[in-house]
């Protein structure tokens, strides 16, 4: 059963930089889409971008400029970097798992339990 | 503002049928499929129904799904007090090379 497990600093400094990883078990990393996807306190999801364990990546084009993600497939391991982070950036940020093929769109149909960053100082 | 549009809130009491809608437009909903979640408080959101109309292993067959051109709709049957929860849309936008999600609804079951 795959599981999906967020890390990372619970708060950041305005103007810092946001760094989590999500540590993929009980299945394989590959061959899959992973994303990243955030909810603000009494707000709704909205989705960050994903990246295949190619390295090939889709990103939210409202905040393509300041993402960028990586993946280890030896460590099952994927990262999302968010830079200039401001107050709007506090959020519970969930890892999950994109089922969508390269020529059609599927489900998240695993995710992780989110983990809280506030941007404050 | 999302780009699936969403009724924010839906009730029924317990038993009835409530229906939650998505609207969305020719390069997400129309062309693509669209998958429904489930977000219960303090807990992390999950899949509900995903290609429209598919349900995952272990979700009552209370819940269904479909969509019809540009529009989607969740429905839930036999209302039950554990499906208090917020409902979200979510489909693959082809103009924008991304996922885009509905605002989500949040069903109160009075």
């Amino acid at each position: 059963q795959v599981q999906l497990q967020e890390s990372g600093p619970g708060l950041v400094q305005p103007s810092e930089t946001l760094s989590l990883t999500c540590t993929v078990s009980g299945d394989s990393i590959r061959s899959f889409f992973w994303t990243w996807i955030r909810q603000p306190a009494g707000g709704g999801l909205e989705w960050i971008g994903r990246i295949y364990t190619s390295g090939t990546t889709n990103y939210n084009p409202s905040l393509k400029s300041r993402v960028s993600m990586s993946i280890d497939v030896s460590k099952r391991e994927f990262s999302l970097t968010l830079t200039s982070v401001t107050a709007a950036d506090t959020a519970m940020y969930y890892c999950a798992r994109d089922s969508s093929g390269w020529t059609f769109s599927d489900a998240f149909d695993i995710w992780g339990q989110g983990t809280q960053v506030t941007v404050s100082s | 503002q999302s780009v699936l549009t969403q009724p924010p809130s839906a009730s029924g009491t317990p038993g009835q049928r409530v229906t939650i809608s998505c609207s969305g437009g020719s390069s997400n909903v129309g062309p693509n499929n669209v998958h429904w979640y489930q977000h219960l408080p303090g807990a992390a959101p999950a899949l509900l129904i995903y290609r429209n109309n598919e349900r995952p292993s272990g979700v009552a067959d209370r819940f269904s799904g479909s969509k019809s051109g540009t529009s989607a709709s969740l429905a839930i049957s036999g209302l039950r007090s554990e499906d208090e929860a917020d409902y979200y849309c979510a489909a693959w936008d082809d103009r924008l090379s991304g996922w885009v999600f509905g605002g989500g609804t949040k069903l109160t079951v009075l």
